[in-house]
């Protein structure tokens, strides 16, 4: 069965710094795909990145990046130059081909941005 | 313009009554689901859908039960509603892109049952 853990419930970062979200998940399956969201205290869920397991780069979108560790089987989110409005519930997820590409979910980390 | 749209955003009822929360998606894409936020914020796939037919019914009991009368349409219908059916539902759809797959959100069904 597929597990995804978040280990750090709560995260505290000082405005304009960088900040790492750990992601570690488990499979055998050599092929899926690995996701994080953000979900703002108004409730949605939002997209922020995707990294696919054969993926020879690190996914990044802006100031998010993916720190893909096959072997270890951690795929970090690192947030750079953190602003305030970052402050939310972060979500890792995966999901793999051949299924409905449903997605399981990890328990999430509140960050919250200090200014 | 809104990607997945979901009504109502909220929906207070009281525990015996039977509701439905509606889906629609504006991207094209092939599949669709539901997932469950409990209070906890863990979220959990319910069904997923595909070209209108169901190809995973997570275990969910039988009082929920989805309807998709189109590619761009899911719905989700509740029967005999009960204090524990009471969290977020999210409907969702996902599309292959040339970087991966992406799968967006609607804004969330917070359902409060009493």
């Amino acid at each position: 069965a597929q597990k995804i853990t978040q280990t750090q419930p709560g995260m505290f970062v000082q405005e304009k710094e960088a900040v790492t979200l750990d992601c570690t998940y488990d499979t055998s399956d050599p092929s899926y795909g690995l996701f994080w969201y953000k979900q703002p205290s108004s409730g949605e869920m939002i997209f922020l990145i995707y990294q696919g397991s054969y993926d020879q780069q690190n996914a990044t979108e802006g100031r998010y990046s993916l720190n893909f560790q096959k072997a270890r089987k951690s795929a970090n989110l690192v947030i750079s130059a953190s602003q305030l409005g970052d402050s939310a519930m972060y979500f890792c997820a995966m999901n793999f081909p051949g299924s409905a590409r449903q997605l399981t979910f990890g328990s999430g980390t509140q960050l919250t941005v200090l200014p | 313009d809104t990607a997945v749209s979901q009504t109502p955003k909220y929906l207070v009822t009281q525990m015996g009554n039977d509701k439905s929360i509606k889906c629609e998606q504006n991207l094209g894409h092939d599949t669709m689901y539901w997932y469950k936020q409990d209070s906890k914020k863990f979220l959990k796939i319910m069904f997923s859908y595909n070209n209108k037919e169901l190809i995973i019914n997570e275990t969910v009991p039988n009082r929920f039960s989805p309807k998709s009368p189109d590619k761009a349409h899911l719905n989700l219908h509740i029967n005999s509603l009960e204090l524990g059916d009471s969290a977020v539902y999210f409907c969702a759809s996902t599309i292959r892109t040339g970087g991966g797959y992406e799968q967006y959100f609607g804004p969330g069904t917070r359902l409060t049952v009493t």
